[in-house]
Formats: structure tokens, sequence, C-alpha cells
């Protein structure tokens, strides 16, 4: 069974500019869930989404957002980059709703760098 | 919201047991404790979770003390494949928390 994937694994983009990233989760899974990576934050929760519903969100702005196709396939969009978005953005998928109270599994990650 | 404590590194020799230490002091009744590790170059991998009894799988045993309040991760025989960052993890109904975790090394 493939693992989580996530496209692109590396990107750089320029302040005030906006990027999509995108996330294919376990066959079957039907939650999937980000994450933001810094060396500063360690790991912080951005949302989660089931059924194509966001069922939950962490605390960022609202320049943060995602949606989440009828294949579970799942897209983050970041618009107005700012440096401090420089990160590693974790997907991961789960088969139950409410992701966090079961195994997750992620994916390797897309590093975005923020000129 | 509740938040975990944990040592900021360890170190282990090969084939010994190892013991993570995790303090979560204001847990709430609800909240699930998971446990993480992350390869470097990867994302994390689930290890363990628990709620109130101690768990065992084919990766490590997880003891949560009876008042909730801290637990460990025990890892039987440390393998350089252990070496990682591990997470301990506060997860509730909307959100996982994330503490700032333990970079354990292995030595042969």
């Amino acid at each position: 069974k493939a693992g989580v994937t996530q496209t692109p694994r590396y990107l750089i983009k320029t302040r005030g500019q906006q990027v999509t990233l995108s996330c294919s989760p376990i066959s079957g899974h039907r939650s999937v869930s980000w994450y933001q990576q810094t060396p500063g934050q360690g790991l912080q929760f951005l949302f989660e989404y089931f059924s194509e519903t966001q069922r939950n969100k962490g605390n960022f702005p609202g320049r943060f957002s995602g949606r989440q196709f009828s294949n579970s396939r799942s897209e983050m969009n970041v618009s107005t980059l700012e440096l401090g978005d420089s990160a590693l953005y974790l997907c991961a998928s789960s088969f139950h709703r409410s992701a966090p109270r079961n195994e997750q599994f992620f994916g390797p990650g897309t590093r975005l760098t923020v000129l | 919201d509740a938040k975990t404590t944990q040592p900021n590194s360890m170190e282990s020799n090969e084939e010994e047991p190892v013991h993570l230490p995790c303090n979560h002091s204001t847990i709430s009744g609800t909240d699930y404790i998971h446990w993480y590790r992350q390869l470097p170059s990867q994302g994390p991998e689930y290890v363990i979770h628990g709620l109130t009894s101690n768990v065992n799988n084919r990766m490590a045993s997880l003891a949560i003390a009876e008042d909730r309040k801290s637990s460990t991760l025990i890892l039987h025989r440390a393998t350089l494949r252990d070496a990682a960052v591990y997470y301990c993890i506060l997860s509730g109904n909307n959100d996982m928390r994330f503490g700032a975790g333990t970079r354990l090394t292995v030595k042969p």
C-alpha cells in the first residue's frame, strides 16, 4: 500500500506570493491533517479535513486555508507569504475522523522557503 | 492548552532498554497520550498511544502514571535505527499538541 505523498517536495517563493501544497493520503483514508514544523515553534497543528469538510483548526491566521476533494486528496494554500512561513509542511492521513485520537501516517513533507 | 515537557536529549547504548520520560501535568481527562518519532528528513512515525492504561505493541511500551500527569515510553532493546527525535503528544478532540521532543542517540 503506497504511503502518503506530498508534492512538491521543495518550493521557493517570495514574500507576498501565494502557494498551494498537495497531499495524497493512503488509499482508503478519509482524514487528512496538516502540520507546520519550524525550528523555533516545533510541530504545530494547522487543520484536519474529513469527508471534504474542515473538522478542526489550529491557531493560525486566515492566510492558511485548505480543502479536500471527493477522492480525499487535500490541498493547503498560504496567501500573502511572509518570511516566517518558511517551514516544513507535513500532511498526515488516517482512516478515522478525529485523527488526533488515532494513528496517523505522515508524508515526507514539503519544504517551503520564503525569500 | 496542556503541553508536554521532555528532556532535550538522551543517550543509550545499543541493545539496552531506553526509558523516555514525558511530563504532562495539566492533561485533561479526555486527552490521549501519543508518541511519535521523527528520523532526519522524514515525517513523524507513529509509535504508540494510550489513554489511561499501560500499552504494549511491537515497537514499544507506554507506561502511564496513575494520575496521568506523566508517562514513559519504553524501548526494550535500542537499535541504531531507533535514533530519532521522540515526541510526546497530547491529543484532544480537536488537535494534537506536540512537545519539543527528545533527541535519542544510540551508541554502538
